[in-house]
């Protein structure tokens, strides 16, 4: 997967309770992102971070939040307030270079579900 | 606004042929577009990208063309084997954009063997 580790694979969630879904990566990116899935459908961006101790919402940041205190580890909590949490869930991370964008590297994906 | 699109859901091939899945993209600002091929269960795999200021790009078996004057681009698969049945996606993003890489919703290709 690129270097990039996901966990867990599977997640279940109980009504008004937060999870975290973590991803680390070992490539030495400055950028990470996290993107929503559901079945059928396209990524779409929640959160995304630049650079340690900063991060941007994306389309769909209601009832996420994430942090970025380390490189290599970019964090998400899906809260009580995100109604319906049910998704594929894939981390991803990127080396921005002169401005220009670059590739995307994904990890394998976290699948929540609502007990 | 902003959007990225494929022409067909689906796509059937037989095992051998070449495969052309295509994507439409909106943002006439777009300068970076990437491929990615996602198999069920896991995260998207970079398959090949191109530049605007280019109008194809080739790789194993697989080639990228780019019509910037009707904002089109589309993923060439020679010989088309088991393997390569998967959802391939496209996504653009604008260097004013950086970081935001816009996702179409995928086309799943389906070879018959």
């Amino acid at each position: 997967d690129g270097g990039i580790t996901q966990s867990p694979k599977y997640l279940f969630r109980k009504e008004g309770q937060n999870v975290t879904l973590s991803c680390e990566q070992n490539l030495n990116h400055d950028a990470m992102y996290w993107y929503r899935q559901d079945p059928g459908q396209g990524l779409r961006l929640i959160y995304y971070s630049q650079i340690v101790n900063d991060f941007q919402k994306g389309d769909i940041a209601e009832g996420y939040s994430v942090s970025r205190e380390k490189k290599e580890s970019f964090p998400l909590t899906v809260t009580s307030a995100q109604k319906n949490p049910t998704a594929f869930y894939l981390c991803a991370s990127a080396n921005p270079r002169r401005g220009q964008n670059e590739k995307l590297f994904f990890g394998s994906g976290t699948q929540l579900s609502v007990l | 606004g902003e959007s990225v699109g494929l022409h067909l859901p689906t796509l059937s091939v037989q095992e051998g042929d070449n495969s052309i899945i295509n994507c439409a993209y909106s943002n006439s600002a777009s300068d970076y577009f990437i491929w990615y091929k996602q198999e069920s269960g896991k995260g998207p795999q970079f398959i090949i990208d191109i530049r605007s200021n280019m109008d194809k790009r080739q790789g194993q078996r697989v080639t990228v063309l780019l019509n910037k004057t009707v904002k089109h681009l589309s993923l060439q698969i020679a010989a088309t084997q088991p393997g390569d049945s998967a959802v391939y996606f496209c996504a653009e993003i604008a260097a004013s954009n950086t970081g935001k890489l816009i996702f179409g919703q995928g086309t799943t290709l389906q070879v018959k063997p």
